[in-house]
């Protein structure tokens, strides 16, 4: 059975650093193809990707976000790490990790979020 | 604005139909790319509910049907029921700075 788990802090303040775990099962992030995106849908909105990583490490980010995200995993802990610098209000959303096997494929598989607030 | 355009919002009677249209460009949808579609029910996480552009996964009722051509793709409900107010989101591939994976904006359906 596959799934997803995020964790992480509740409230951030503004320019502080995010980090969200997203813990895996049922499938090895070392698995070829395998990978786990971040995505993120702020209160009433839609859902916005944000970062990817695949089985052979490789990354990809949102071209808007890139310069804020990092994205990492620890295929031993079966976990994708998030970091998220300079946090605002704005970053206010639940964040949700998302399994896909290939670029073209669906997500298939979702966590159920986490809601992150930021404020002071 | 998101890269995917649906409508904000659809709304139909119980066992009627309702269609949500998605529009994309010649780097997503019209470059070939598949379109997938996502049930989201209040405060619960996304859904795969069409994959491939018309298929289903497993579990998922044939009231639900989906279709694409050229630049856009639509998601059909048939027979309409109140356990099917959700949001809905379609996704797809896009080969330019805007993703690689983009989304819709989303569209409310309301059963009345």
């Amino acid at each position: 059975q596959v799934t997803l788990k995020e964790s992480g802090p509740v409230l951030v303040k503004p320019t502080e650093t995010l980090t969200l775990t997203c813990t895996v099962s049922g499938f090895s992030l070392s698995n070829a193809r395998m990978g786990v995106s971040w995505i993120r849908q702020p209160p009433g909105k839609a859902l916005e990707w944000l970062a990817h990583i695949f089985s052979n490490d490789e990354k990809s980010y949102s071209t808007s976000l890139k310069s804020r995200l990092t994205i990492s995993k620890d295929t031993s802990k079966s976990q994708v790490v998030l970091t998220m610098t300079n946090m605002d209000p704005v970053d206010t959303a639940t964040y949700y990790c998302a399994r896909i096997l290939t670029v073209a494929a669906p997500f298939d598989y979702w966590g159920q979020g986490t809601l992150v607030t930021v404020s002071s | 604005q998101s890269v995917l355009t649906q409508p904000p919002s659809v709304s139909g009677a119980p066992g009627q139909r309702v269609t949500i249209s998605c529009t994309g460009s010649s780097s997503n949808i019209g470059a070939g790319y598949d379109v997938h579609w996502y049930q989201q029910l209040p405060g619960t996480a996304p859904k795969l509910l069409i994959y491939g552009n018309s298929n289903r996964p497993s579990g998922v009722p044939d009231r639900f049907s989906g279709s694409k051509s050229g630049t856009s793709a639509s998601l059909a409900i048939t027979g309409l029921q109140a356990e099917d107010e959700a949001d809905y989101y379609c996704q797809s591939y896009d080969s330019s700075l805007s993703g690689p994976w983009v989304f819709g904006g989303g569209t409310k359906l309301t059963v009345l």
